[in-house]
């Protein structure tokens, strides 16, 4: 069964405005942790913000924000005053407590127009 | 303070053939792990390494071994090379199991 799920196969955004990124997981584990990660075209993954389940407030890293619903198992990213160098791919992944392992997306491309 | 280094960063290789693939994990990082993309997918786990041993295995033929080194360096091995196998390969290490850092990744060709 799929963990994550992230709807959103591409979305276009003009330059400084905001955008967010849907995800919804799957798992009984009652203590877990969600990560988003960006993926240019070269390649590389790069972190990007962490929310816990047992976090009381929504996780904030500069420009990024997750906003974390967790009776609607959501964990959306939001990126604010977006620019040119925020158009890549971005993934959404689960780490469950009895798991080494991150479960991925399948990504959702974000184009960000001048 | 280098992240984690990859390489190649490119390989060609012909099916049937043996591919080993190198990561050098970001320094004080003593966890690696392994993970297969493929074009348009998202990652999808292969195993991971801590102290030298395999501690979690994801759902990939025995096709796909690994090691890792005192340095908590790693390789991944693939033998008998299929077309399926082409993908970008990531390596991510991580100071025990908190978030992890990727590398730059090889991308594989299989022809």
């Amino acid at each position: 069964a799929q963990k994550i799920t992230q709807t959103q196969p591409g979305m276009f955004v003009q330059e400084k405005e905001a955008v967010t990124l849907d995800c919804t997981y799957d798992t009984s584990d009652p203590s877990y942790g969600l990560f988003w990660y960006k993926q240019p075209s070269s390649g590389e993954m790069i972190f990007l913000i962490y929310q816990g389940s047992y976090d009381q407030q929504n996780a904030t890293e500069g420009r990024y924000s997750l906003n974390f619903q967790k009776a609607r198992k959501s964990a959306n990213l939001v990126i604010s005053a977006s620019q040119l160098g925020d158009s890549a791919m971005y993934f959404c992944a689960m780490r469950e407590s009895n798991d080494y392992k991150l479960s991925f997306g399948a990504g959702t491309t974000v184009t960000v127009r001048a | 303070d280098a992240g984690v280094t990859q390489s190649p960063t490119h390989l060609i290789k012909t099916r049937g053939q043996q591919v080993t693939l190198r990561c050098s994990p970001k320094s004080g990082h003593d966890t690696v792990s392994w993970y297969q993309q493929a074009l348009g997918q998202g990652p999808q786990f292969i195993f991971q390494y801590y102290e030298e041993e395999e501690r979690q295995r994801g759902n990939f033929p025995d096709r796909f071994s690994g090691h890792q080194f005192p340095n908590y360096s790693s390789e991944l091995n693939v033998n008998a090379l299929l077309l399926g196998d082409s993908a970008l390969y990531l390596c991510a290490s991580s100071p025990e199991n908190t978030e992890a850092f990727f590398g730059q990744g090889t991308r594989l060709t299989v022809v």
